[in-house]
């Protein structure tokens, strides 16, 4: 079975610009969260999409977005970048809500996000 | 929120020695995870274990969840065990989404 898949992989844009990044989730998946990983540092949670709604949005500013489609695949807006939105973005799958026990996340490889 | 604390921050070992690696937390916790980070970038999740210890291979993991801490320890270190070590947590308090710590690079010299 194919795990969390991301694309793209690398990604360069400008400040201003908006991007788009995308994920599928593990085959049975149903939640996807969306992490954001500055270098040296661990992931920091930005959402959790469970059954295509909204479970849980961390503290990030509204220049982010995220949605959930029917097959579960996921994307993440990022709108009016900053040089500080740099960082490796991580997609996560896990069968139910992250927080019920039990629930391991299965990570991506990340799309690498690079602002100049 | 919940504060997660990782050491040694960084780790430098000879191949086939042993290593372990501490992750403390601030509150109580219903959900603890041990992540290995390769030079790639890629997540791979190791161990789910909120309380008690799991074995996998050379690879094996305590929480003491009374305690509020949790152990990964390290076998006969390989080379491909390189990387960074993440413990993360899910707090019974908190907004039920998982909290990493610091983490801990791991460096296994041939």
């Amino acid at each position: 079975d194919a795990g969390v898949t991301q694309s793209p992989t690398h990604l360069i844009k400008t400040r201003g610009q908006q991007v788009t990044l995308r994920c599928s989730p593990i085959s049975g998946h149903k939640s996807v969260s969306w992490y954001q990983q500055v270098l040296g540092q661990g992931p920091q949670f930005i959402f959790q999409y469970y059954e295509k709604e909204e479970r849980g949005r961390g503290n990030f500013p509204d220049r982010f977005s995220a949605r959930q489609f029917p097959n579960y695949s996921s994307e993440l807006n990022v709108n009016a970048l900053l040089l500080g939105d740099s960082a490796l973005y991580l997609c996560a799958s896990s069968l139910a809500v992250t927080g019920g026990r039990n629930e391991k996340l299965f990570f991506g490889s990340g799309t690498q996000l690079s602002v100049l | 929120g919940i504060q997660v604390e990782q050491s040694p921050p960084d780790l430098i070992l000879q191949e086939g020695a042993n290593s372990t690696l501490r992750c403390n937390f601030s509150d109580s916790v219903n959900n603890l995870q041990w992540f290995h980070q390769n030079p790639w970038g890629q997540l791979i999740n190791l161990f789910y274990i909120p309380s008690g210890t799991k074995q996998n291979g050379r690879l094996s993991a305590t929480t003491v969840a009374t305690e509020r801490y949790s152990l990964l320890y390290i076998s006969s270190s390989q080379t491909t065990d390189s990387g960074v070590y993440f413990c993360a947590v899910i707090s019974n308090f908190g907004n039920e989404k998982l909290t990493f710590g610091t983490g801990t690079r791991l460096t296994i010299i041939p």
